[in-house]
């Protein structure tokens, strides 16, 4: 099966600094990856739809410029927490979207926990 | 707009009984997909069952089965003979079948807890 990675699995971080955060699909081209925010107990909310060479679309209420989305390749999007304050960590998981046509198939990268002292 | 609901936020079962996971969605389209994931502790998704809104075939998988009525908007997820290895948070989740536009909006998970 579709294998996406994500890199790092776990961040700590002080406030004020960025992270990054990265996700690639290790074994098929991705024009489209999408990133989850999920809090402690919660759901996975959508962030955005990263399409590759063309700019993010992000959900209501997501931040753009503190969320910064970069889909430069078939088989890498990262996203970048800038400043980031201890409101922001979270569990952060992309996925990458394989087919084309009405069907949608996502396949799930492990995840980036990041915590924000 | 697209909803999906887990009135169940957390179950526990006493391991080898059956157990049904409740998903009741809404949509405004036509065509659609629905979806079961299962996270484990280790937080990474695990795809279960993805069905098409035209195909309301009842599927078994082992000792999974899912329940699709379309007449009652749900997807319902039974385990049989639980076991201690599907404790696990699920997830129910819907998705727009239109090219583009295919982002997966997820219900707030069952919490399901197997005790031996």
């Amino acid at each position: 099966g579709a294998v996406v990675s994500q890199h790092p699995s776990r961040v700590i971080c002080k406030s004020g600094t960025s992270v990054k955060i990265e996700c690639r699909s290790l074994d098929f081209q991705a024009t489209t990856m999408f990133w989850y925010r999920q809090f402690p107990k919660q759901s996975l909310m959508l962030m955005a739809t990263s399409n590759e060479g063309s700019k993010a679309t992000y959900e209501q209420g997501v931040e753009k410029d503190k969320f910064l989305i970069n889909h430069a390749s078939l088989t890498l999007s990262t996203l970048t927490v800038t400043s980031a304050h201890p409101e922001d960590s979270s569990f952060y998981i992309c996925s990458a979207r394989v087919g084309g046509g009405g069907y949608n198939e996502q396949f799930f990268g492990p995840g980036t926990r990041l915590t924000v002292l | 707009a697209q909803k999906v609901t887990q009135a169940q936020t957390e179950i526990s079962v006493v391991e080898k009984e059956d157990v049904t996971l409740d998903c009741v969605y809404e949509t405004r389209d036509t065509t659609y997909y629905l979806f079961w994931y299962k996270q484990p502790p280790s937080g990474e998704l695990v795809f279960l069952i993805r069905r098409n809104s035209f195909d309301e075939q009842n599927e078994i998988s082992g000792r999974y089965s899912w329940n699709f009525q379309k007449s009652t908007s749900s997807f319902n997820f039974t385990i049989t003979a639980s076991q201690v290895v599907d404790s696990a948070v699920y997830f129910c989740a819907l998705s727009e079948a239109n090219f583009g536009n295919e982002k997966l909006t997820f219900g707030t998970g069952t919490r399901l807890t197997i005790i031996p």
